[in-house]
């Protein structure tokens, strides 16, 4: 059974731009959720999406978001990018969210100039 | 914030058993105890969790104190493969936790030759 899967791996954006990164959880599982890993501030949870919807948020500012679709594939988004926001951005997936062990994907590494 | 403590790093030789302490004095009834690792570079990967009995499984053992204030993870026989950062996490049901793991700083086990 394949793994999460993150795209793209890398991507360079400069500050005022947006952008949206992809997962694909494993077959099966419907919760995805999403984590921000930096030096300063270590592995933080930003949301959790379960049947396309929002099921639990972190404390990260609305410029995050993210949706789900009818496939479970999950996108994040984040629109007017800081030079903060460089960051491992993860991507973890479980059968239900509950208290489950999550499987999480490579990442994807966003470099903000 | 994270509810365990951990030491920072820890040594350990190749072939030897590697013993990470996990300190979480103010788990509740109904919380369970997670161990996770992260080689650099990856996603954190599950090892295992457990409630208040010890468990193992083929990565490694959990032993958990009568009071269920503190835990040990047992990696039997350290390869070079284990050096990662180990967390140790304390997760309970509820809807505030899909989906949601709260990431403490780890310890950094460094396996010797």
């Amino acid at each position: 059974k394949a793994g999460v899967t993150q795209t793209p791996r890398y991507l360079i954006k400069t500050r005022g731009q947006q952008v949206t990164l992809s997962c694909s959880p494993i077959s099966g599982h419907r919760s995805v959720s999403w984590y921000q890993q930096t030096p300063g501030q270590g592995l933080q949870f930003l949301f959790e999406y379960f049947s396309e919807t929002q099921r639990n948020k972190g404390n990260f500012p609305g410029r995050f978001s993210g949706r789900q679709f009818s496939n479970s594939r999950s996108e994040m988004n984040v629109s007017t990018l800081e030079l903060g926001d460089s960051a491992l951005y993860l991507c973890a997936s479980s059968l239900q969210g509950s208290n489950e062990k999550l499987f999480f994907g490579s990442g994807t590494q966003l470099s903000v100039l | 914030d994270a509810k365990t403590t951990q030491p920072t790093s820890m040594d350990c030789a190749e072939g030897r058993a590697a013993n990470l302490p996990c300190n979480h004095s103010t788990i509740s009834g109904n919380e369970y105890v997670y161990w996770y690792r992260q080689i650099h570079s990856q996603g954190p990967q599950y090892i295992i969790h457990g409630l208040k009995n010890n468990e193992t499984n083929e990565m490694a053992s959990l032993i958990i104190t009568e009071d269920r204030k503190s835990s040990t993870l047992i990696l039997p026989h350290a390869t070079l493969r284990d050096t990662a950062v180990y967390y140790c996490i304390v997760r309970g049901y509820g809807s505030g936790n899909t989906g949601k793991l709260i990431f403490g700083q780890g310890t950094t086990l460094q396996v010797k030759p």
